[in-house]
């Protein structure tokens, strides 16, 4: 089973400050990686796939990178509304479709 | 794109059977591509697929869960559905229905809070 392990677990930083978030699977997932974005509240939406593509409606400021099995997850200037929790999500053979943990963003 | 709403009881009791509707609206549930599934969270924890069912009824669950869940669907209806039977306080969540494309998910129900208490 693929276990994806976030890291740090909690990031504190503050608006139009740079955010590096990691993802790392415990076997390769080539590019076949999401990440997702998640308000209290709200459910989670879906920010990108295939590790670096932008889903509709996200800002250029989110990017992501990596293959294999490091990934990052990157908001270039923090905006107030970006603090949140970020997952990242992968998929297994079964199927299966495990998330991780979250790295929860907050202002400092 | 499709909006994802769930319905459902918000409360049931212990040893009982959980049952949830999503319905899709926007766009045909009938579709070669996506496949619909339930994920849920428990409270302050992270995501958990449960399973997700095809437009001809093929379904694909979880494995830690496949002995107590079924998922039906109704193209006529645009919906689908999820049962979880013999739940117990561990299966406290918030359930999302949501789309699967290709691996990810999108969109997203705005989630269901269920409670398993007597």
């Amino acid at each position: 089973d693929i276990v994806l392990t976030q890291s740090p677990a909690t990031l504190s930083l503050s608006p139009g400050d740079g955010a590096t978030l990691s993802c790392r699977a415990s076997q390769s997932v080539r590019t076949d990686l999401a990440w997702y974005q998640q308000k209290p509240g709200q459910p989670p939406r879906l920010l990108m796939f295939h590790a670096s593509k932008r889903a509709a409606g996200i800002p250029a400021r989110f990017s992501g990178s990596g293959s294999g099995t490091d990934f990052t997850l990157t908001i270039s200037s923090l905006e107030p509304e970006d603090f949140a929790v970020y997952y990242c999500q992968v998929r297994d053979s079964l199927p299966m479709y495990p998330f991780g943990q979250g790295t929860r963003l907050e202002i400092k | 794109q499709e909006q994802l709403q769930e319905s459902g009881p918000g409360l049931v009791k212990p040893s009982q059977t959980l049952s949830l509707t999503c319905t899709v609206t926007g766009g045909p549930l009938r579709s070669i591509v996506y496949y619909w599934s339930w994920i849920r969270q428990r409270p302050g924890k992270g995501l958990e697929w449960i399973g997700y069912i095809y437009e001809n009824g093929d379904t694909y669950y979880n494995p830690s869960l496949k002995s107590r869940v079924t998922m039906s669907i109704d193209t006529s209806k645009n919906q689908f559905s999820l049962e979880m039977t013999s739940v117990s306080a561990a299966d406290t969540a918030v359930y999302y229905c949501a789309k699967r494309t290709t691996y990810w998910f999108d969109p997203w129900g705005r989630g269901t809070l269920v409670t398993v208490s007597s």
